[in-house]
């Protein structure tokens, strides 16, 4: 079974910094897609960046990037110039795409409370 | 936008009620899934559904239920709740079959049962 583990129970930065959060998987699969999500204070989560494994280069949005590293299995989500609306829980998740059984689940890391100072 | 409404933002139950936690979404997706959120925990999958009257067990599906009668509602059933259930609970709804595919959240239930 996959696992994915946020080591970072709680991240703090000061607005205008940047900040990576950590997130380590474990897969024998070859094929799968990587997420982070952001769940702002009482609010619905939502999608920050997607990763296709089989693409070697690292996604980006806007000030959201990710440092994706197969062999390793790491897939950490850097957030450069902080604004006190990027404080949030983020999880970072993964799914394979191998299709049959394993299709559907996403397998969610335990979370990183990201706290951003004025 | 996708809208993903659940029914109660905080829910107070007593040990041994059955509870109804509901899920609506607008967008005509086939996929929608209950999950339970929990501190050190993240998010654990109790039920899913690709498709009207049909479900399928998640990580966590003991103690729960749910039902799918039409498309865009969704619902959970905790049939006789307990103190260990108290939790916050995530729906969430994708369109189609596909890995790459993003999930849309409701707001989430957080529920009590004292």
């Amino acid at each position: 079974a996959q696992t994915v583990t946020q080591s970072q129970p709680e991240m703090s930065v000061q607005e205008a910094e940047t900040v990576t959060l950590s997130c380590t998987y474990d897969t024998s699969e070859s094929d799968y897609y990587l997420f982070w999500y952001k769940q702002p204070p009482s609010r619905q989560m939502i999608l920050v960046i997607r990763q296709e494994a089989y693409k070697q280069q690292n996604a980006t949005e806007n000030r959201f990037s990710v440092n994706f590293q197969k062999a390793a299995k790491s897939f950490s989500l850097k957030i450069s110039d902080s604004q006190l609306g990027d404080a949030a829980m983020y999880f970072c998740a993964y799914r394979s795409d191998a299709g049959g059984t394993s299709y559907g689940k996403l397998t969610f890391g335990q979370g990183t409370i990201l706290t951003v100072h004025p | 936008d996708v809208k993903v409404t659940q029914s109660s933002r905080y829910l107070v139950k007593r040990t041994g009620e059955k509870v109804f936690l509901e899920c609506v979404q607008d967008m005509d997706h086939e996929n929608m899934f209950w999950y339970r959120q929990d501190p050190g925990l993240g998010l654990r999958l109790i039920y899913f559904s690709y498709d009207v009257k049909m479900k399928e067990k998640g990580d966590i599906p003991e103690g729960y239920s749910v039902s799918r009668e039409k498309k865009e509602r969704f619902s959970l059933i905790l049939e006789s709740a307990s103190t260990n259930q108290t939790s916050m609970y995530l729906c969430a709804t994708e369109s189609g079959r596909v890995a790459k595919n993003i999930q849309y959240f409701g707001a989430g239930t957080r529920l009590s049962v004292l």
